[in-house]
C-alpha cells in the first residue's frame, strides 16, 4: 500500500530536550511538508522540501529543523529553541511542489506532542 | 496578502439533507483549490482539487465549485449520512505567496441521526 507514515503517533518531551518526528513516503513524491496545527488556527507551514537535498523555511520555521537526505525520508526535529512546541505535527507530501499541477497534497496521519 | 476563510466555523445538520460548505479566499491569483476531511485527531484526507481553469469537480455525494473571480469555492454534500461528521478545510495554492498552500481554520460539520 503506497501513503505517508509518522512516528511516533504520540511524543512527550520535557523542557529543554530534542526531539525527532519521523515522516516517511512511498509515493514516489519530490515535495515533501511539515505542517503545524493548532487549536482554533489553521494548519501552517514548517519546512518544506521541494526535492531531494533541498529544504526551505516555512512560516514558522524558528527553532525547527530538517533533513531531506532521500526522497523517501523528511524527518523534523523540535528543537529546545521553540518555545511553545506542543502541537499536532502532520507531513504532507505532493508529486511536485506547489504552482504546477501536481501538487495535490497526501498527509500523514500526524504525531502529537507534548511538552511536560 | 492571502486570506482563506470558511464560514461558518460549525455547523449541524440532520441526516439525509444536503448542505454547502463555504470557502472564500481574498487573492483571486491561485493555481487550485484542495478541499480536504479531518477526522478528530487524524490528518487530512483529500476529498477534491479543483485548477484554476476548471468550474467544479465531483467525487461521489461531493461536488466542489470554484468562482476564482469572486474567490469563493463551495462543497456540496448530497444526501448526508452520521459517517460525514468531520472538519471540512479549504486550501489554495496562491501565485502570489511563494506558491505557497494557504489552509483555512475548517468547519466543523456534525450530521444529526
Amino acid at each position: 500500500d503506497g501513503g505517508i507514515t509518522q512516528s511516533p503517533k504520540y511524543l512527550f518531551r520535557k523542557e529543554g530536550q530534542n526531539v525527532t518526528l519521523s515522516c516517511e513516503q512511498n509515493l514516489n513524491h519530490d515535495a515533501m511538508y511539515w505542517y503545524r496545527q493548532d487549536p482554533g488556527q489553521g494548519l501552517r507551514l514548517i519546512y518544506y522540501s521541494q526535492i531531494v537535498n533541498d529544504f526551505q523555511k516555512g512560516d514558522i520555521a524558528e527553532g525547527y529543523s530538517v533533513s531531506r537526505e532521500k526522497k523517501e525520508s523528511f524527518p523534523l526535529t523540535v528543537t529546545s529553541a521553540q518555545k511553545n512546541p506542543t502541537a499536532f505535527y502532520l507531513c504532507a507530501s505532493s508529486i511536485e511542489f506547489a504552482g504546477g499541477h501536481n501538487n495535490e497534497q497526501f498527509f500523514g496521519p500526524g504525531t502529537r506532542l507534548t511538552v511536560l | 496578502k492571502q486570506e482563506v476563510t470558511q464560514i461558518p466555523a460549525a455547523l449541524s445538520v440532520p441526516e439525509g439533507e444536503n448542505l454547502v460548505l463555504n470557502c472564500s479566499f481574498t487573492d483571486s491569483a491561485i493555481y487550485n483549490l484542495q478541499w480536504f476531511r479531518q477526522d478528530p485527531g487524524k490528518g487530512l484526507t483529500s476529498l477534491l482539487l479543483i485548477q484554476s481553469s476548471q468550474r467544479e469537480q465531483t467525487s461521489g455525494r461531493l461536488n466542489a465549485s470554484l468562482d476564482k473571480s469572486s474567490g469563493r469555492s463551495t462543497l456540496y454534500i448530497a444526501a448526508s449520512q452520521p459517517g460525514d461528521s468531520a472538519t471540512y478545510l479549504c486550501a489554495v495554492t496562491s501565485m502570489n505567496r511563494d506558491d505557497k498552500i494557504i489552509f483555512g481554520k475548517g468547519t466543523r460539520l456534525h450530521i444529526l441521526p
